[in-house]
């Protein structure tokens, strides 16, 4: 089975470091990017970044730029999303999940997001 | 940075219903037009790619269409486990796949 399985919700204090985890199986992890998405308390969905687990090739949609790092391991088929300094304002619902080209009826080629991770809660409250 | 605009924010239905939810682009974004399903906990679900092409496993009731900046997500005969909140993204603007808004289908 394909999957995504990211790591459990975390709850942590203001200025505190964090690293979440999403790692695949079922398919060569190595070959599809991996985006991350953020979904604050009742709000939709945000576009955080994406990554190239080949290559580490990365990036950051520019409202998330300079404030988390993504990155991964392709040994251990694991793409992560790390804070060094959280703030309250980061809690949220973290989602990730597989880039895939899907090849329309018309014949075009498209980026879509076909395999998502359960997501993980981070709470980060004094 | 190229903006999505759906609309309703929200709608209420009833079993057997269609509606239509309406994504608008800030500019043309040719098909590269994705829609999800969500529901309450979960993570979204990829319905529709390139604007129109339906994943696989997705009913038949669903279906987009569009092109450009106009983009429509249309659920014929709603079923209940229709009711949850809808995402459109653009996949034109690669790598920033901005999401629209959402739009929640409540039932009536």
């Amino acid at each position: 089975e394909v999957q995504l399985v990211q790591s459990g919700a975390e709850v942590k204090k203001p200025g505190e470091s964090l690293r979440i985890s999403c790692k695949g199986s079922g398919y060569s992890f190595s070959s599809y990017w991996i985006g991350w998405v953020r979904q604050m308390p009742g709000k939709g969905l945000e576009w955080m970044g994406i990554i190239y687990p080949s290559d580490s090739q990365t990036t950051y949609s520019p409202s998330f730029q300079g404030q988390v790092t993504i990155s991964a391991d392709r040994s251990i088929s694991t793409a992560y999303l790390q804070w060094y300094s959280l703030k309250a304002s980061d809690t949220a619902m973290y989602f990730c999940a597989r880039r895939v080209d899907v090849v329309a009826t018309t014949g075009g080629r498209y980026e879509a997001f076909d395999i998502w991770g359960q997501g993980t809660m981070v709470t980060v409250a004094s | 940075d190229i903006q999505m605009t759906q609309s309703p924010f929200s709608l209420s239905a009833s079993v057997g219903d269609r509606v239509t939810i309406t994504c608008r682009a800030s500019q043309s974004i040719s098909n590269f037009l994705n829609w999800y399903q969500q529901k309450p906990g979960k993570a979204p679900k990829l319905l529709i790619s390139g604007a129109s092409t339906l994943q696989s496993g997705v009913p038949s009731r669903f279906s987009g269409s569009g092109s450009g900046t106009d983009f429509t997500l249309t659920i014929t005969s709603l079923q209940p486990e229709d009711f949850a909140t809808y995402y459109c993204q653009q996949s034109y603007s690669k790598p920033l796949y901005t999401f629209g808004q959402g739009t929640k289908l409540e039932i009536k």
